[in-house]
């Protein structure tokens, strides 16, 4: 079965230093997802893209958060300064295109800032 | 505005017993509505999803969900509950025109032997 792979599975960086997080999605799948979920709570969208075009990213915090998908393949999430705050995992998630086929999430990158 | 509320933080079941997740939503349109699973340290599984059709909806590891527009809840079952069922659940709403997919807070499954 397909999977949508990320690395790494666990980062552990501290606070003030640059941190990337990277995703690869099912072959084919154009929509790509960033999401972010802290610890008790339900994933938070932070970017979509469709293809290498940024579709939403009005909860990225743009002052840190940097997000990109050159090749519309895979895509990689950047952080800097990373702030206490920061410490969640971070889903990737891709879709054929279209709500109704639903997502299919990677295992995520657990970070942890201290 | 959208939103999702998974009214339950925690539930407890026996092992055999059946189960009930409850999950009420609310969207201007016709929503699409959609069940996760999330095992410890591991990414969201899809477990089920509606967007028309019957009301009652079948999806992976025996579970099944119904929605009811007029109380605007889409509530996931499973008749009789494994071991292996507990994890936490998310329920999402999804709409088209540009409405975002949300996710609930999640409820957490306990299983007793």
């Amino acid at each position: 079965e397909a999977e949508v792979a990320q690395s790494p599975r666990y980062k552990i960086t501290e606070k003030s230093q640059a941190v990337a997080f990277w995703c690869d999605p099912i072959s084919g799948h154009a929509t790509l997802y960033w999401y972010r979920q802290i610890l008790g709570q339900g994933p938070e969208l932070l970017v979509q893209f469709q293809d290498e075009s940024v579709v939403d990213d009005s909860q990225l915090p743009k002052d840190r958060f940097s997000a990109e998908r050159l090749k519309g393949v895979d895509s990689t999430l950047k952080i800097q300064p990373a702030e206490l705050g920061d410490s969640a995992m971070y889903l990737c998630a891709s879709s054929e295109g279209g709500l109704n086929y639903g997502y299919t999430f990677g295992s995520g990158t657990r970070l942890t800032v201290v | 505005a959208q939103s999702v509320t998974q009214p339950d933080i925690h539930i407890t079941v026996s092992e055999g017993a059946s189960l009930e997740l409850r999950c009420n939503y609310s969207y201007g349109a016709t929503p699409y509505l959609f069940w996760y699973v999330q095992s410890p340290g591991q990414g969201l599984q899809l477990l089920l999803k509606y967007f028309s059709g019957d009301t009652l909806v079948q999806g992976i590891k025996g579970f099944e969900a119904e929605f009811k527009r007029s109380q605007s809840s889409f509530n996931l079952r499973k008749p009789s509950v494994h071991w292996s069922d507990a994890a936490e659940y998310f329920c999402a709403v999804g709409g088209t025109g540009g409405f975002k997919t949300i996710f609930g807070a999640g409820t957490r499954l306990f299983v007793k032997a």
